[in-house]
């Protein structure tokens, strides 16, 4: 079993819908979790970073983490073909750059106008 | 620019060549991270520099892999006798401490 499971999709949706992007992860020591967006032939880019357990709302977009379940979540709110890339869970035990991040496989989202 | 630029973009070997890729980081950035990433999957760890010193080297898949960053500035990814499975993506990124790292686009490796 891998440290962080992410279903790989792909997923479709129209454009307006609300998209909810999943991980869960086996390893208690997490503390840092991190959503990324990559599109193709691009390196990924940070969309959320949160701290513990919680809600962090920016924009259309909202992460949730349940470390009692070891499970995050990423919502997006009023989906629009830009959106449409692959997004990728991260987590790690140390802060921000000081530990490496161990990375879901990506899940892929295409949003139809 | 502003992003962390990595050189070049593509490049393909044959089995057995060596191989060089180049990471610029953001200035002023002191960590550096190294990844691979494999077709439809995640990056994955290779090694971490915070500034010259190499203090992470345990994701690096073999004594071909090898990485450098001598004035803490520009880090470079050297990988002897390539092999087929060594084809990836190697992404690097960079960030100031305790922040989240910001990521180039990548090489693109493909070994015929």
């Amino acid at each position: 079993q891998k440290e962080v499971e992410q279903d790989p999709g792909p997923l479709s949706v129209p454009e307006g819908a609300i998209v909810s992007l999943n991980c869960t992860y086996s390893n208690s020591a997490f503390q840092y979790f991190m959503w990324y967006r990559q599109y193709s032939r691009k390196g990924p880019e940070l969309l959320m970073y949160t701290y513990s357990s919680g809600n962090k709302e920016d924009g259309r977009f909202t992460a949730q983490v349940d470390k009692s379940s070891k499970y995050i979540s990423l919502f997006i709110r009023d989906s629009q073909p830009s959106d449409s890339a692959t997004y990728l869970c991260a987590m790690s035990g140390l802060g921000g750059s000081q530990g490496n991040l161990i990375f879901g496989k990506g899940t892929k989202l295409s949003v139809k106008p | 620019g502003a992003g962390v630029s990595q050189s070049p973009r593509y490049k393909v070997a044959k089995r057995g060549q060596d191989v060089a890729l180049r990471c610029d980081p953001i200035s002023g950035h002191v960590s550096l991270f190294w990844y691979q990433q494999a077709l439809g999957q995640g990056p994955e760890f290779l090694t971490y520099f915070q500034n010259e010193a190499q203090l992470d080297k345990s994701g690096l898949p073999s004594d071909r892999f090898f990485a450098e960053r001598p004035e803490g500035s520009v880090s470079t990814l050297k990988i002897q006798r390539t092999q087929q499975e060594d084809s990836a993506v190697y992404l690097c990124a960079s960030s100031p401490p305790t922040s989240p790292l910001h990521f180039g686009n990548g090489t693109r490796l493909t070994v015929t």
